[in-house]
């Protein structure tokens, strides 16, 4: 129940295209949605964050979408460009306790 | 900047040997966090630590110890390195409420056992 299923693996998108990554959890007391994103080489960094009290949050052309009955949650990425050319893990926690981590999706932006 | 540091980027040690990895915050953060990350896998939590001389077990803490003296020092222990540890080892920390503002990552100690 602590899960948090993560697909796809991998994801090729021509550049200009939009991205989509989902996100499955069971556990309803999850609170609080976060995407981060990794380059080679570096540790993933916060991308983007949503709690279940809104749908959807947009960040420029990142956004989260959120659908609570469903327990389902995703990272689109409108306008997609090599530079967003990483792996990105979605998580989720209950407040104040640990993150529990997707297992991470490999993104290709093919110019 | 506020950063994570980790001590080294790369290192290969043999079977057997004792290894030891570092980390260094400078944000004054209580919490802190070893990761391993493997492909397919995701990031999976080995220990972590909510204040000094404290320590938790995460998912995967066999074959690893923690050490945290210093607020602003947490190391991993490999007591007797296998091959089966060599992997990408990431710590990172966070403020007392956790999650919710958000883990800042090291770059990573990418570790390889022969």
């Amino acid at each position: 129940q602590q899960q948090v299923k993560q697909s796809p693996q991998s994801l090729i998108v021509q550049k200009g295209g939009i991205s989509i990554i989902n996100c499955a959890y069971e556990n309803t007391a999850f609170d609080y949605f976060p995407w981060y994103q990794q380059f080679p080489g570096k540790g993933p960094a916060l991308l983007i964050a949503i709690r279940p009290d809104v749908s959807e949050k947009k960040e420029g052309r990142f956004t989260i979408s959120f659908n609570k009955s469903a327990k389902q949650f995703s990272l689109h990425i409108m306008d997609s460009q090599p530079g967003d050319s990483a792996t990105y893990f979605c998580a989720a926690s209950i407040i104040d306790y640990q993150l529990i981590w997707g297992a991470g999706t490999k993104l290709i932006i093919k110019p | 900047d506020v950063k994570v540091t980790q001590s080294s980027r790369y290192l290969v040690k043999r079977t057997g040997e004792k290894v030891f990895l570092e980390c260094v915050q400078d944000m004054d953060h209580e919490n802190m966090f070893w990761y391993r990350q493997d492909p397919g896998l995701g990031l999976r939590l080995i220990y972590f630590s909510y204040d000094v001389k404290m320590k938790e077990k995460g998912d995967i803490p066999e074959g690893y110890s923690v050490s945290r003296e210093k607020k602003e020092r947490f190391s991993l222990i490999l007591e007797s390195a296998s091959t089966n540890q060599t992997s990408m080892y990431l710590c990172a920390s966070t403020l007392p409420t956790g999650a919710n503002y958000g883990y800042t990552f090291g770059s990573g100690t990418r570790l390889t056992v022969v």
